[in-house]
């Protein structure tokens, strides 16, 4: 069965320091891999997504992810953590060819401190 | 161009009542999906509407249900509504084709009490 792990429940960080959250996934052949960030009381807003070609791929508020085959991952990064990004982040996964269903992880809530 | 927009916001009802959510899409979007979300079990596929029809279900009892106007918007229903729905229900729309990103609305807080 496909799943989604996001190991990592909690991550706190300092502003200005760099961030890495991890997505790990489970399936048969490469899905298609998101990235969404929800606030407090709020739906999911996307951040980023990969579904083939470079796998180093931009997202909005200087976000970035990089899908590695060989690790069955799509790790998501920002350089610099601003108090802004304090969240929790969700990674997910759609089988291609259309299921019309994603797969959530089980979110990582980051703390920034000031 | 307006976003997924979902409405009640918030709502409380009676174990064993129904409750019925409501969703426009973003314009142009023809599919719409439905996911529940509870801090026990994160986020969950409930069904998914594209041009009326749904396409795919999640594992959900039969008390759950839903269906999709001509003009994509969406209905979901509760029926005899238990203490473990209080959750909130997002709905998100895409354009439904393969290759397929979904955009999320704010959602709809059910309290069931």
């Amino acid at each position: 069965a496909q799943s989604v792990t996001q190991p990592d429940i909690h991550i706190t960080v300092s502003e200005g320091a760099s961030l890495e959250l991890r997505c790990n996934y489970s399936y048969g052949a490469t899905p298609y891999l998101f990235w969404y960030v929800q606030s407090p009381g709020q739906g999911l807003q996307l951040l980023l997504k990969y579904f083939s070609g470079d796998t180093l791929v931009q997202g909005i508020k200087g976000f970035e992810a990089e899908f590695k085959r060989s690790q069955s991952s799509f790790n998501l990064r920002k350089p610099s953590v601003h108090w802004s990004d304090a969240a929790e982040y969700f990674c997910a996964v759609e089988s291609p060819g259309g299921t019309y269903k994603y797969i959530f992880g089980t979110g990582t809530r980051l703390k920034v401190l000031a | 161009k307006a976003g997924v927009t979902q409405t009640p916001r918030y709502l409380i009802k009676t174990r064993g009542q129904q409750v019925t959510l409501s969703c426009s899409p973003i314009s142009g979007h023809r599919s719409v999906s439905w996911y529940q979300q509870t801090p026990g079990q994160g986020l969950q596929f409930l069904f998914e509407y594209f041009s009326e029809t749904q396409r795919n279900k999640g594992n959900f009892p039969g008390r759950f249900s839903g269906r999709q106007f001509s003009n994509s918007r969406s209905e979901m229903n509760v029926s005899t509504l238990e203490l473990g729905d209080s959750a909130l229900y997002l709905c998100a729309s895409s354009s439904g084709d393969s290759i397929n990103t979904i955009y999320f609305g704010e959602g709809s807080w059910l309290t069931v009490v």
